[in-house]
């Protein structure tokens, strides 16, 4: 079974509008770490957000922000006013706690988000 | 230099060549990685160094060999690829650590290769 499942393969959004991009996991873990990592064409990996297990509020970076529902094992990520320059690959990824020596991250297959001007 | 870098950025050879890729962190990080991303395949781990020893080999085929020979500095040695292991290649490196903690992986540009 994937650990990380992003269902949404391209999303279209209006310049200056929102964008939800879904992101949900399989851990039996409770302790671990959510990322969201930006790929622009360029082909670099740009970190976005972060969001532990443990965390009580949604964390957010700018436009950036996470919608953490622990139960429902989901870790959707809002841009709000979204921008041509938001127009990328983006991908969701998990840490698991790993013998206390790693930092593995386990990656979705990723939202191709177009930005329409 | 600043942050991650890899090179070259683009690399064509034949299934017979040897040839290297290399990586290199300007952030004093003590963990680099290996990933593999296909086209429509999520992002695959290859190799996880922590201080210099390796600690993860992700079932990968011994035509692909890592090397670590110090913290900053970590190379992907190719010989006798196949067509199918044409991909974009991305180092990445983090702080080690034990516990959940806040330490995400910073990545390079990548390298494009292909094998023909």
């Amino acid at each position: 079974a994937q650990k990380i499942t992003q269902t949404q393969p391209g999303m279209f959004v209006q310049e200056k509008e929102a964008v939800t991009l879904d992101c949900t996991y399989d851990t039996s873990d409770q302790s671990y770490g959510l990322f969201w990592y930006k790929q622009p064409s360029s082909g670099e990996m740009i970190f976005l957000i972060y969001q532990g297990s443990y965390d009580e509020q949604n964390a957010t970076e700018g436009r950036y922000s996470l919608n953490f529902q622990k139960a429902r094992k989901s870790a959707n990520l809002v841009i709000s006013a979204s921008q041509l320059g938001d127009s990328a690959m983006y991908f969701c990824a998990m840490r698991e706690v790993y013998n206390n020596a790693g930092n593995m991250l386990t990656f979705g297959g990723g939202t191709r988000l177009m930005v329409k001007p | 230099e600043t942050g991650v870098t890899q090179t070259p950025r683009h690399l064509v050879m034949g299934m017979t060549n040897k040839k290297s890729l290399k990586c290199e962190q300007h952030l004093g990080h003590n963990a680099m990685y290996w990933y593999k991303q296909s086209a429509k395949k999520p992002l695959e781990l290859m190799f996880v160094y922590n201080f210099k020893e390796q600690t993860e080999n992700n079932s990968v085929p011994s035509r692909f060999s890592p090397e670590c020979p110090n913290s900053s500095h970590l190379f992907l040695h190719l010989h006798t690829l196949q067509p199918e292991d044409s991909a974009l290649y991305l180092c990445a490196s983090s702080q080690a650590s034990g516990g959940i903690g806040y330490n995400e992986q910073f990545f390079g540009p990548g390298t494009r290769l292909t094998v023909l």
